[in-house]
């Protein structure tokens, strides 16, 4: 069945950068859009970005244009999200998630954004 | 850019049928698919309608969506309801430009 596993999530001070990454299973990885999507402590779903099947075509929500980056690695499954000039506002899980015709969601992986 | 407004909470007991509506702001609710997720507490967002009326493998058939041009929404229906359909629902939706739009979340509490 479909895993998807993130990681890379923690605490960091305001202005740094984070890496989070997702490392996909039981479906062929390469042919799926995938997204990341965040949810703030006690609030509701916000898209963060999408990129296409082959990494030809990346789409971000205002909110983070400019200071996350989606990327993804076909030969190793794995999708990850850049996050630079990190600020108290971004604290949220952020999930990974298959596109398609019935997103699949991963558990999660939290970042604080703290001083 | 659009947005999609649900109400902030539903409350039903057991056994009984529930709606939650999500109302489209601008275009036609038509215009794109609308897919539906179910959060219970502490627990990652699942699928259970996508493709406006489409169950995914294992969300049993008391889950159903819809959509109405006339008042611009679309709408999950739960019906037989259980204690463990309690969780939070959102729609989602996409615009023009291939970003995706959540609604706000609606609360279910089956009392």
């Amino acid at each position: 069945q479909v895993q998807l596993v993130e990681s890379g999530g923690g605490v960091v001070q305001p202005g740094r950068s984070l890496r989070l990454s997702c490392v996909a299973s039981g479906f062929t990885f390469s042919r799926y859009v995938m997204h990341w999507v965040r949810q703030a402590p006690g609030k509701g779903l916000e898209w963060v970005a999408v990129i296409w099947n082959d990494g030809s075509n990346k789409v971000y929500a205002e909110s983070v244009k400019g200071r996350f980056t989606i990327s993804r690695d076909n030969s190793k499954n794995t999708l990850s999200l850049q996050m630079s000039s990190l600020r108290v506002d971004d604290t949220a899980v952020y999930y990974c998630v298959r596109g398609g015709s019935g997103w699949s969601w991963g558990q999660g992986t939290l970042v604080t954004v703290s001083s | 850019n659009f947005m999609l407004t649900q109400p902030h909470s539903v409350s039903e007991s057991p056994g009984k049928t529930v709606t939650i509506s999500c109302t489209r702001s601008s275009g036609s609710i038509a215009s794109n698919y609308v897919q539906w997720y179910q959060q219970r507490p502490g627990s990652a967002p699942t699928t259970v309608i996508y493709d406006d009326n489409r169950r995914p493998s294992g969300v049993p058939d008391r889950f159903s969506g819809s959509i109405d041009s006339s008042s611009n929404s679309a709408s999950l229906t739960i019906s037989g309801l259980k204690t463990e359909d309690e969780a939070d629902y959102y729609c989602q939706s996409y615009d023009s430009i291939n970003l995706v739009v959540f609604g706000g979340g609606t609360k279910l509490t089956v009392l």
